[in-house]
């Protein structure tokens, strides 16, 4: 079936860092949506993005929509402590099925 | 607004109980829908509804089941519990029919032995 993968898995970083992490697929998507789990919570959307070479800021977040349609990538400037969590991208499969990645697991120390 | 609420919040099941997982949101949203949560899995879709009547099969469907009599419930039905269900469950909803922009619950985390 469909997949994204996600990359890093994990990541560790000190406060202040910037993080990049991205999103691929085998197949084009027409949106990307990147979330935001913390820890014993439900995802929560960060951006959603709509065409290819789209540039979507949010307060430190910026997420980018490829030039291919077949990846994403998220960027955090500035890493905090509340910046910890799983970062999960999705997209919509044939319509009316939202498909998730694998998740990259974010953490900060102070 | 509440939101997507999910009860319970904990459950553990044995083998071959059944139990429904319920689901409810106040937004007036046509989409709902179930996924399940394993470690280094994120999160895989069981059933959705793009509307009261309308259900379907995800990714991962055996062993749910899934209705939809109204536009603000959706309960998750296992029939036969298996330790091969123990997971986090999260419900979901969407305006539209796209399943864009979902909205989640708090999850229910559920453990069968």
């Amino acid at each position: 079936g469909q997949q994204l993968n996600q990359s890093p898995q994990s990541m560790f970083i000190q406060e202040g860092e910037d993080v990049s992490m991205n999103c691929t697929s085998s197949s084009i998507f027409n949106t990307w949506l990147w979330y935001k789990q913390d820890p014993g919570e439900g995802p929560v959307l960060l951006i959603a993005l709509y065409k290819a070479g789209e540039l979507t800021s949010n307060g430190r977040l910026t997420a980018q929509f490829g030039i291919t349609r077949k990846d994403s990538f998220l960027n955090i400037s500035a890493s905090i402590p509340s910046d910890v969590g799983i970062y999960f991208c999705a997209g919509p499969h044939n319509t009316d099925k939202l498909i998730f990645g694998t998740g990259t697991r974010l953490q900060v120390f102070p | 607004n509440a939101g997507v609420t999910q009860t319970p919040k904990f459950q553990v099941l044995k083998t071959g109980q059944s139990m429904t997982l319920q689901c409810a949101q106040d937004m007036n949203h046509e989409y709902m829908s179930w996924y399940r949560q394993d470690p280094g899995m994120g999160l895989r879709l069981i059933h959705y509804s793009v509307g009261a009547g309308i259900t379907d099969q995800g990714e991962v469907p055996n062993g749910y089941n899934v209705s939809r009599s109204t536009t603000e419930d959706f309960p998750l039905r296992l029939l036969s519990a298996a330790p091969s269900q123990t997971s986090v469950y999260f419900c979901a909803s969407s305006y539209g029919s796209s399943g864009e922009k979902q909205y989640f619950g708090p999850g229910t985390r559920l453990t069968v032995t």
